[in-house]
This record gives C-alpha cells, sequence and structure tokens, in this order.
C-alpha cells in the first residue's frame, strides 16, 4: 500500500515570496492534517479535513496561510508572503473515517526554509 | 501554552542501558499515542493507549497510560544503536479530534 506522498521535499524562498506545498493522502483516507514541525519542537496542527470540508482550522494563520482539498483527495497547503519564522517542516497525514483513536499516516514532509 | 510535557528533551546513553521517557499533563485524553520520528521522515506509531493504567509492551518498548489519563512513559530495556531518534507523545480529546503533540525526547544511544 503506497504511503501519503509529499512534494517537494525541500524548497527554500526569499521572504515575501509564495510557496505551496501538495499532498496526496493513502487511498480512501477520508481525513487529511497539515501540521507545522519547528526545528527542535513537536508538530503543531495548522488544518484537519474532512473529505473536502474543514474540521479544524484555528491554528491556521489565516492572513498568510491557505489550504484547501478539492474533490476529497489531495490537499495543497500555501503560504502568501512568507516570513522568516515559517522556516520549517510542513508534514501530511491522514486517517481512516469513523475509526476513533486510529493511527496518523505522515508523509516525509517539505522542508521549507525562507532566507 | 504546551499541552503536552515530554522530559527529558534530550538524552544520551550508552548501549544496553535501560531509560524512561515521560509525557504529562493537566488535561485528560482519550487515548495517547507514541510516535519515533528518524531524520528526514515523518513520525511512525510506536502504540496506542486507551485505558487508564494500560500497559502494553512491544518488543524492548513498555508503555503505560496513566490511570488518571493525563500522562503516559515509555521505558526502553537495553537500549540499541537503532533506537536513536526523537520519541513523541501524542493525545486526543475525544476519539476523532486532532492529535496534539509534545516537543518530543531526543534520544541517542551510543554504541
Amino acid at each position: 500500500e503506497a504511503g501519503v506522498a509529499q512534494s517537494p521535499r525541500y524548497k527554500i524562498i526569499e521572504k515575501r515570496q509564495s510557496v505551496a506545498f501538495w499532498c496526496n493522502p493513502i487511498s480512501g483516507h477520508a481525513t487529511l492534517y497539515w501540521y507545522q514541525q519547528i526545528l527542535g519542537q513537536g508538530p503543531k496542527l495548522l488544518i484537519q479535513f474532512q473529505n473536502n470540508g474543514v474540521v479544524d482550522d484555528s491554528q491556521l494563520p489565516k492572513d498568510r496561510f491557505s489550504a484547501e482539498r478539492l474533490k476529497g483527495v489531495d490537499s495543497t497547503l500555501k503560504i502568501q508572503p512568507a516570513k522568516l519564522e515559517d522556516s520549517a517542516v510542513y508534514l501530511c497525514a491522514s486517517s481512516p473515517q469513523g475509526q476513533p483513536n486510529t493511527e496518523a499516516f505522515f508523509g516525509q514532509g517539505t522542508r521549507l526554509t525562507v532566507v | 501554552t504546551q499541552l503536552l510535557e515530554q522530559s527529558p528533551q534530550f538524552l544520551s546513553i550508552q548501549e544496553g542501558e535501560n531509560l524512561t521517557v515521560y509525557c504529562n499533563s493537566s488535561s485528560v485524553f482519550s487515548s495517547l499515542q507514541w510516535y519515533r520520528q528518524e531524520p528526514g521522515e515523518g513520525p511512525v506509531l510506536l502504540v496506542t493507549v486507551v485505558t487508564g493504567g494500560e500497559v502494553k509492551k512491544l518488543k524492548r518498548l513498555t508503555f503505560q497510560f496513566g490511570d488518571a489519563r493525563k500522562d503516559s512513559s515509555l521505558h526502553i530495556t537495553a537500549a540499541q544503536p537503532g533506537d536513536t531518534g526523537l520519541y513523541l507523545c501524542a493525545g486526543r480529546y475525544s476519539g476523532n479530534t486532532p492529535l496534539v503533540f509534545g516537543k518530543g525526547t531526543r534520544l541517542s544511544v551510543i554504541a
């Protein structure tokens, strides 16, 4: 079974530029998460989707971050404009629907460096 | 405010030693999970505990969920260099809410 796919693996941009990350979850997984992991810290939730609807985006900095999950499958996360403090690994994870306390399957992440 | 506090933050030990990592919170969780993350990779699930007082064993790793479901511990017996990595605890307030992660414990096992 294919895992969660993310691209690109690495991205370096200048501050105030825009960037987009892509995630393809495990086939059939209805729940999709985007997490931000700053160096030396644990992952912090940015947004949770259930199919193509947003369940929780309370920690998403909406003035610069946006995310969508069209057709309830792939998802993109965008930052516009980027700030230096956005340098982090952006992790996408997915889970099956309807199973409480289930495992979150993570992709390898996209490492973003803002200079 | 960090909802899940992990300690220690860093741990460097010799091969063959035992160690315990702690995960504490003032909040009650419906379940707690432990993940291990290696450099350049996403976290990978080790175990899920859902019942207060529950103990689970995975080879040399022993996981315990506190009676009040506010804390957990991970004990590794006879650590090996392959155990090196970032150990993350993560909790859910209810069955389908997103995982809340601690900052992690970075373990280094020296041969």
